[in-house]
């Protein structure tokens, strides 16, 4: 079965970054695009961007360009999303999420989701 | 702000039959997919549906979903107490090239 196990919890000082990474099991880690998707306590979800683990392309939402880096490691099957100059805004539990499904090229819905990582900034 | 607009809260009873709305532009709803998400407290989101009314395996049929021009529903029927949870709906937006969510939709079962 498709799992998505994301790394532990993380405390983070402003101004410096942090990596979260998700290990894929129980499909082709490169057939199917991972998301990644945060949300802040009491808040609603937040997309990040996507990356397709077999080209290592990626797409980041505008708010993120220039913070976020998202890269992968296919020996292993684990996506990694890193955020740079962290702030007190950017405390969330970060989900990553794979495609349900590909067609012709795109990649559609978040299909499979990992547990989350907490990750708190906090001088 | 979201760019998906939704209802803060729904509610209904034990057996009903309850809809979530979900506005957008031409830019997403209008012209790409919704897809509709559904998270439980303290847990991860889980698709409800896919390509505007496609129910992945194990959904049950009670959750239904529609389109229709730039405006999307999520309906529930046959509503049960464990149904109680946040909404959200999805799309792609090709204005900002990124996917976007609405609000989300808290749904209680009284």
């Amino acid at each position: 079965q498709v799992q998505l196990v994301q790394s532990g919890a993380e405390v983070k000082k402003p101004g410096a970054s942090v990596k979260v990474s998700c290990k894929a099991s129980g499909y082709t880690f490169t057939s199917y695009n991972i998301n990644w998707v945060r949300q802040a306590t009491g808040q609603g979800l937040e997309w990040m961007g996507w990356m397709n683990p077999n080209s290592g392309n990626t797409g980041y939402a505008q708010k993120f360009q220039g913070r976020v880096t998202m890269t992968r490691n296919t020996s292993i099957s684990t996506a990694y999303m890193e955020l740079s100059s962290l702030r007190s805004e950017d405390t969330a539990v970060y989900y990553c999420a794979r495609s349900l499904y590909c067609s012709g090229g795109a990649c559609y819905s978040m299909g499979y989701w990992g547990q989350g990582t907490l990750v708190t900034v906090s001088s | 702000q979201s760019v998906l607009t939704q209802p803060p809260s729904a509610s209904g009873t034990p057996g009903q039959r309850v809809t979530i709305s979900c506005s957008g532009s031409s830019s997403n709803i209008g012209s790409n997919d919704v897809s509709w998400y559904q998270q439980l407290p303290g847990t991860a989101p889980k698709l409800l549906i896919y390509s505007n009314d496609q129910r992945p395996s194990g959904v049950p049929d009670r959750f239904s979903g529609s389109k229709s021009g730039t405006s999307a529903s999520l309906a529930i029927s046959g509503l049960q107490s464990e149904d109680e949870a946040d909404y959200y709906c999805a799309a792609w937006d090709d204005s900002l090239n990124g996917r976007v969510f609405g609000g989300g939709t808290k749904l209680t079962v009284l």
